[in-house]
């Protein structure tokens, strides 16, 4: 089974500085995708950014970016200029990409980040 | 489109009583699923649906039930709720492996409160 470890409960960064954020992974599958999802006091569950493992290329958009170890099986995000509103919990999680296979998403327990003004 | 939508936002049951979280999608997508969110634990599978008539349990699926008569349904049932049912309830959307992205959408949520 597939498990995913955030081993941070929290991190606090500086307004217009740059936080990253651990993640790793135990798979043995080849085929999978990794996200990062975004859930604020809202609650509302969003997408941060993802990663195909047949890439190589790091994911970036805009100010997020992704550092993906597939050996290492690490995959920490970074978050460049940090915003105010970038405050909320963040989870990293795994899916498999394999047809068929259980679709289901394997969560982190999640990390809570603060932005200092 | 509306996406996946979730109702109620907010319930407070008795031990006991029973309910159904509603959810749907209009985005066809075939996979969906329920998710528990509770502090410290993460998001946890309790069923999943890979079509219509198609259901599964998940890693928690003790004393939830589910259905998938259509593709843009699919709601959860609490037989018969109890205080550790208390938590924050996610469905989600997505097409299976291999037929698009593989990202799943996320409903606003259900906070539930069992007394």
């Amino acid at each position: 089974a597939q498990t995913v470890t955030q081993s941070q409960p929290e991190m606090s960064v500086q307004e217009a500085e740059t936080v990253t954020l651990s993640c790793t992974y135990d798979t043995s599958e080849s085929d999978y995708y990794l996200f990062w999802y975004k859930q604020p006091p809202s609650r509302q569950m969003i997408l941060v950014i993802r990663q195909e493992a047949y890439k190589q290329q790091n994911a970036t958009e805009n100010r997020f970016s992704v550092n993906f170890q597939k050996a290492a099986k690490s995959f920490s995000l970074k978050i460049s200029d940090s915003q105010l509103g970038d405050a909320a919990m963040y989870f990293c999680a795994y899916r498999s990409g394999l047809a068929g296979a259980n679709s289901k998403l394997t969560f982190g327990k999640g990390i809570t980040l603060s932005v200092r003004p | 489109n509306a996406g996946v939508t979730q109702t109620p936002k907010f319930q407070v049951l008795k031990t006991g009583q029973s309910m159904t979280l509603q959810c749907a999608q209009d985005m066809n997508h075939e996979y969906m699923s329920w998710y528990r969110q509770d502090p410290g634990m993460g998001l946890r599978l309790i069923h999943y649906s890979v079509g219509a008539g198609i259901t599964d349990q998940g890693e928690v699926p003790n004393g939830y039930n589910v259905s998938r008569s259509t593709t843009e349904d699919f709601p959860l049932r609490l037989l018969s709720a109890a205080p550790s049912q208390t938590s924050v309830y996610f469905c989600a959307s997505s097409y299976l492996p291999g037929q698009g992205s593989h990202e799943q959408y996320f409903g606003p949520g259900t906070r539930l409160t069992v007394t």
